[in-house]
């Protein structure tokens, strides 16, 4: 089976640094992404990563541990425009499955 | 413009009515998916397709069914329609299958 946590919530302060963490458990695996969306929006792409290691893009980046089945979104220097979900999706073999995503709050 | 485009984008429909979304991508990517998205249990996939005539279930494929008869089109039908199936229905393509995923702008469906 598959299992994808994330946390529901989180709160954080303009300006300041954020990590989001992932966990996973799934049959195979081909890569991990992680979306953002917002309300009423439809999912964006942020990063993949299939390797173990850092992956940065800007004001995001994204890290994979392959042998703990774990991932975090780390955004840094945070904007109002943040304020967003957030989904980590792992592809187990040929499709993609999402966990349930995290609600970013961003306070002025 | 390239992309991925859902129809309708909204729509109320009577339990027990027959439904098809449509979904229709011109990037000429292989591999398809509908999700529907509840609030408090994310985007779970339906049905997915890896390239023109193959089609599979994903977590919550009951009630719906799909067909993909070319590479820019996978509709999904909802034979029967029920309340429970009021939801956002998301269609979206990638280039291979398990690759990154562009989204469509989503449908909402009320059944009532």
């Amino acid at each position: 089976g598959q299992n994808i946590d994330q946390p529901t919530e989180m709160t954080a302060t303009e300006g300041a640094i954020v990590q989001i963490n992932c966990t996973y458990q799934t049959s195979g695996f081909n890569g991990l992404f992680w979306y953002q969306q917002h309300a009423g929006e439809a999912p964006t792409f942020l990063s993949y990563n299939v390797l173990d290691g850092l992956e940065e893009k800007g004001r995001f980046s994204s890290f994979l541990s392959r042998s703990k089945g774990y991932s975090y979104l780390l955004l840094k220097e945070l904007q109002m425009k943040d304020s967003a979900s957030y989904l980590c999706a792992v592809a187990p073999e040929d499709k993609i499955i999402f966990g349930k995503g995290t609600r970013l709050h961003i306070l002025p | 413009i390239a992309g991925i485009t859902q129809a309708p984008t909204s729509q109320i429909l009577a339990a027990g009515r027959r439904m098809t979304l449509r979904c229709t991508q011109d990037m000429r990517h292989n591999a398809m998916y509908w999700y529907r998205q509840d609030l408090g249990l994310g985007l779970r996939l339906i049905h997915y397709s890896n390239t023109a005539g193959t089609t599979g279930k994903g977590e919550v494929p009951d009630g719906y069914s799909v067909s993909r008869a070319n590479t820019d089109d996978f509709p999904l039908t909802l034979a029967s329609a029920v309340p429970s199936q009021t939801s956002v229905y998301f269609c979206a393509s990638s280039d291979r299958p398990g690759g990154e995923a562009f989204f469509g702008q989503g449908t909402r469906l009320t059944v009532v």
